[in-house]
């Protein structure tokens, strides 16, 4: 299994800035994502990380707002922009070496908007 | 589109006793479940998976889950519920359509043992 790292783990920003979260996995790996779990809700898909283009965003979610990279198969990195009170969650990185295999999760970075 | 539904926003059972988490799902073509647990101040954690094969599939920390495709269901059970396993669980489906989508997860369910 994968082990998956995310920087920072927590942070407490002001309204109108950005913060850029960083996911690094222990190996190579396939495919990555980011997901986001407001508070007391399940996880929602923002976009897979696509290596060497740009990610694929799910529906509510635009690349303005959530820009990602993915530069090699072990790194990846979420910005959340011009942030507002809605857009304190956590936001969870995951990897996993296929479709169908298992999908890992780093330990998530808790933003707190205010 | 896929979708998971958990019925029950939490479960109570005394320590020693059998559990069942429930979840059933909708996709088209066909379905890949996971079920995961989150416990405070953690990130997610896999127990196990059904992708192909036997309908019951054991997973980590003495869970199991039943596969029911014509109930479209994959509850998540236990013999012995210990106190420890007190947590979130979430059942996720991953679409049989192919291509590189991520998980679709249920809304989770409070699992509470009591002693």
């Amino acid at each position: 299994s994968a082990v998956i790292s995310q920087k920072p783990s927590r942070d407490i920003c002001q309204r109108g800035t950005s913060l850029t979260i960083q996911c690094q996995v222990d190996s190579q790996v396939t495919m990555m994502f980011w997901y986001r779990q407001q508070p007391g809700q399940s996880l929602t898909l923002i976009a897979t990380a696509n290596q060497g283009s740009e990610a694929t965003y799910e529906s509510g979610f635009v690349i303005d707002k959530f820009p990602i990279s993915r530069p090699n198969l072990t790194f990846s990195t979420l910005t959340v922009s011009n942030m507002s009170p809605e857009d304190s969650s956590i936001y969870l990185c995951s990897a996993t070496g296929g479709w169908k295999d298992t999908q890992y999760f780093g330990p998530g970075t808790r933003l707190t908007v205010l | 589109a896929q979708s998971v539904a958990q019925p029950e926003d939490q479960v109570n059972v005394a320590e020693g006793n059998p559990l069942t988490v429930k979840c059933t799902y909708s996709v088209s073509g066909n379905p890949y479940l996971f079920w995961y647990v989150q416990y405070p101040n953690r990130g997610l954690q896999f127990l196990l998976k059904y992708i192909t094969g036997d309908n019951l599939v054991k997973g980590s920390y003495g869970f199991e889950a039943e596969f029911n495709k014509s109930q479209t269901s994959f509850h998540l059970k236990k013999p012995s519920a210990l106190v420890s396993d007190s947590a979130l669980y979430f059942c996720a489906v991953l679409s049989g359509g192919g291509g590189a989508d991520g998980l679709t997860f249920g809304k989770g369910t409070h699992l509470i043992i009591q002693p």
